[in-house]
């Protein structure tokens, strides 16, 4: 099946930096990317669609200043979290979207980047 | 707008006995529906899916769901739970023309005791 893989895996940073995730799809190309954010013990929220070679589309509520979404290639998406701040603090989980039955792209999910902001 | 409910948090069941995980949804118009199980410190795998045909879905190991138009609801069924079933199930609903954008329910902790 379709592989999304994400790295880094984990990452803690202190407050004031930048923190850049990458969601690469391994064996498709994925024309678009979506970034979901989760909280412990939470459903997950869509922050944005990634269109490659587009800019992104966010949802209602999340800063496009803040988080800095990329689609770059078929392959890769990322995610910067500029200027990083305790509240930050959260599991980013990307999907690509794939061709799949009757027409509808099915997204795979990659395994999610946790991070921490000290 | 589409919104997904899942009404239990937590589920525990003794091992080798059924279970049900209950979603409803709402919607105006067609959706397709969908259940994820997340392990911990995982991303998200597809159990299985919804997307026309036969109402009775069966997906990977051993779960299946029914959807239920005239109650709007894709609750999903076990007949004999494993210890590693335990994790946290998310039911998620995708309505067509909608970009393929998912919104995902609360989810339902599910605990599987000996």
């Amino acid at each position: 099946g379709a592989v999304v893989s994400q790295h880094p895996s984990w990452v803690i940073c202190k407050s004031g930096t930048s923190v850049k995730i990458e969601c690469r799809s391994l064996d498709f190309q994925a024309t678009t990317m979506f970034w979901y954010r989760q909280f412990p013990k939470q459903s997950l929220m869509l922050m944005a669609t990634s269109n490659e070679g587009s800019k992104a589309t966010y949802e209602q509520g999340v800063e496009k200043d803040k988080f800095l979404i990329n689609h770059a290639s078929l392959t890769l998406s990322t995610l910067t979290v500029t200027s990083a701040h305790p509240e930050d603090s959260s599991f980013y989980i990307c999907s690509a979207r794939d061709l799949g039955e009757l027409g509808y792209n099915e997204q795979f999910f990659g395994p999610g980047t946790r991070l921490t902001v000290l | 707008a589409q919104s997904v409910t899942q009404l239990d948090s937590q589920v525990p069941v003794f091992e080798e006995a059924p279970v049900e995980l209950r979603c409803n949804y709402s919607s105006s118009v067609s959706v397709y529906l969908f259940w994820y199980v997340q392990y911990p410190n995982q991303g998200l795998q597809l159990l299985l899916k919804y997307l026309s045909g036969s109402t009775l879905v069966k997906g990977i190991n051993g779960f299946e769901a029914e959807f239920n138009k005239s109650q709007t609801s894709f609750h999903l069924r076990k007949p004999s739970v494993h210890i590693s079933d335990t994790a946290e199930y998310f039911c998620a609903v995708s309505y067509t023309g909608g970009g393929n954008k998912l919104t995902f329910g609360t989810g339902t902790q599910l605990k599987v005791e000996l």
